[in-house]
């Protein structure tokens, strides 16, 4: 089975401008989340969905970042305008809701905000 | 809210010896679930192993396994005989409440094992 896929796995952008981040979880999966990573601040939740609702999205920065599910095979994280502090890792992870035991992550897509 | 603490940022251990990388976790939630990630310097997350809050008995996958004192709030993992492909970045997290919820992380602790 095809685990998470993120796209792309890595970005380099200019500050003000858009980025979207994608992801596609397993299939079957209901749940998913967005993390960010970053030397200072360490695993981020972001924000999650579960059966393509957001439920949490209180560990969004702010405004200029939006996450969206249109279906259950599709997740993107926008950040508009991007900033260089924006810089880190940020993953996708996925899971069933009842099943206890395991996040899937994404191999996570490395931003740089030049 | 829930808290995550790993207070080893950095662990030197010779090959084959066991290793006990140390968390502490803060929840007012009766029912949550413990968690280990490891992060290789390839940058993935793997899921090592899963601890319930109700669960009887000290989980294990493997040479890990979960040393849970619910009392102490702690949840350690152990590595027994490690090996140099242990070498990587280990997490632990935690799931409050109902299973749809987002993990709470620690900091990390940096294991390095040496021949």
């Amino acid at each position: 089975d095809a685990g998470v896929i993120q796209s792309p796995r890595h970005e380099v952008t200019e500050m003000g401008q858009e980025v979207t981040l994608r992801c596609k979880p397993i299939s079957g999966h209901n749940s998913l989340f967005w993390y960010r990573q970053t030397m200072m601040r360490g695993l981020e939740l972001l924000i999650y969905f579960n059966n393509n609702v957001p439920i949490d999205d209180s560990g969004m920065p702010e405004d200029r970042f939006s996450a969206k599910m249109p279906n259950a095979s599709f997740s993107t994280l926008k950040i508009q305008p991007s900033e260089p502090r924006d810089s880190a890792v940020y993953f996708c992870a996925s899971s069933r809701t009842g099943d206890y035991n395991e996040q899937f992550f994404g191999p996570g897509t490395r931003l740089t905000v030049l | 809210a829930q808290k995550i603490t790993q207070t080893q940022p950095g662990m030197f251990v010779q090959e084959k010896e066991a290793v006990t990388l140390d968390c502490t976790y803060d929840t007012s939630d009766p029912s949550y679930g413990l968690f280990w990630y490891k992060q290789p310097s390839s940058g993935e997350m793997i899921f090592l192993i899963y601890q319930g809050s109700y669960d009887q008995q000290n989980a294990t996958e493997g040479r890990y396994s979960l040393n849970f004192q619910k009392a102490r709030k702690s949840a350690n993992l152990v590595i027994s005989a490690s090996q140099l492909g242990d070498s990587a970045m280990y997490f632990c997290a935690m799931r409050a409440g109902g299973g749809a919820d987002g993990l709470t992380f620690g900091k990390g602790t940096h294991l390095i094992i040496q021949p």
